[in-house]
């Protein structure tokens, strides 16, 4: 069965600081995995995705993560944080012929200014 | 990405009535998906509905207790009946869209039981 472990509840970063959100997932082949952010009060929005190939995949609002297969991680970063960072991220995985989605627990950014 | 709608955003019900949450996409899809986020915890996937075909039912939900209808390939209801507090939650939808088995998610309905 697949899973996801996000290790950080909460994070607390400065504004300008960088951010890195950690991800592991147990699956027993390579599976289609994605960061989603989920703002106060709103549903979720797609940041990245990553399937295959290159295994550092560029998202939306500055955000970027990596793929390591040797360390079964998908962590997400961003080099700056704005205040409007501020949110709930929920790293997802899937297998490649399923739409099942598995959600880790999620990682909450609060960012100070 | 698709748009997509679901109505009402949030509700306050009593024990023991029933809710149906409506989800509106505007595109075509066909698979759609419901997921429970409960207070302070990630998402659970209830259902996937696709059209013209039954409700698959997660472990541990049922459609008694959670009656999916999909009439067409935009639109989508999820009632939760014979509510308790325990329903207490935001019920999302999502969709299929784009490669790699992508979902797309509505800004979801939260619900509080009394």
């Amino acid at each position: 069965a697949q899973s996801v472990t996000q290790p950080d509840i909460h994070i607390t970063v400065s504004e300008g600081a960088s951010l890195e959100l950690r991800c592991n997932y147990s699956y027993g082949a390579t599976p289609y995995l994605f960061w989603y952010v989920q703002s106060p009060g709103q549903g979720l929005q797609l940041l990245l995705k990553y399937f295959s190939g290159d295994t550092l995949v560029q998202g939306i609002k500055g955000f970027e993560a990596e793929f390591k297969r040797s360390q079964s991680s998908f962590n997400l970063r961003k080099p700056s944080v704005h205040w409007s960072d501020a949110a709930e991220y929920f790293c997802a995985v899937g297998p490649s012929n399923d739409y099942k989605l598995s959600f880790g627990a999620g990682t909450t950014v609060t960012v100070r200014a | 990405s698709a748009v997509i709608s679901q109505k009402p955003s949030r509700d306050i019900c009593q024990r023991g009535t029933s809710l149906t949450i409506q989800c509106q996409v505007d595109s075509q899809v066909t698979m759609m998906f419901w997921y429970r986020q409960q207070p302070g915890q990630s998402l659970t996937l209830i259902a996937t509905a696709n059209q013209g075909s039954e409700a698959t039912y997660e472990s541990g939900f049922v459609i008694d207790k959670f009656p999916i209808s999909r009439p067409n390939l935009t639109f989508s209801t999820l009632t939760v009946s014979n509510m308790s507090p325990e329903d207490s939650s935001i019920y999302l939808c999502s969709v299929e869209g784009g490669s790699g088995e992508t979902q797309y998610f509505g800004p979801g309905t939260r619900l509080l039981v009394l």
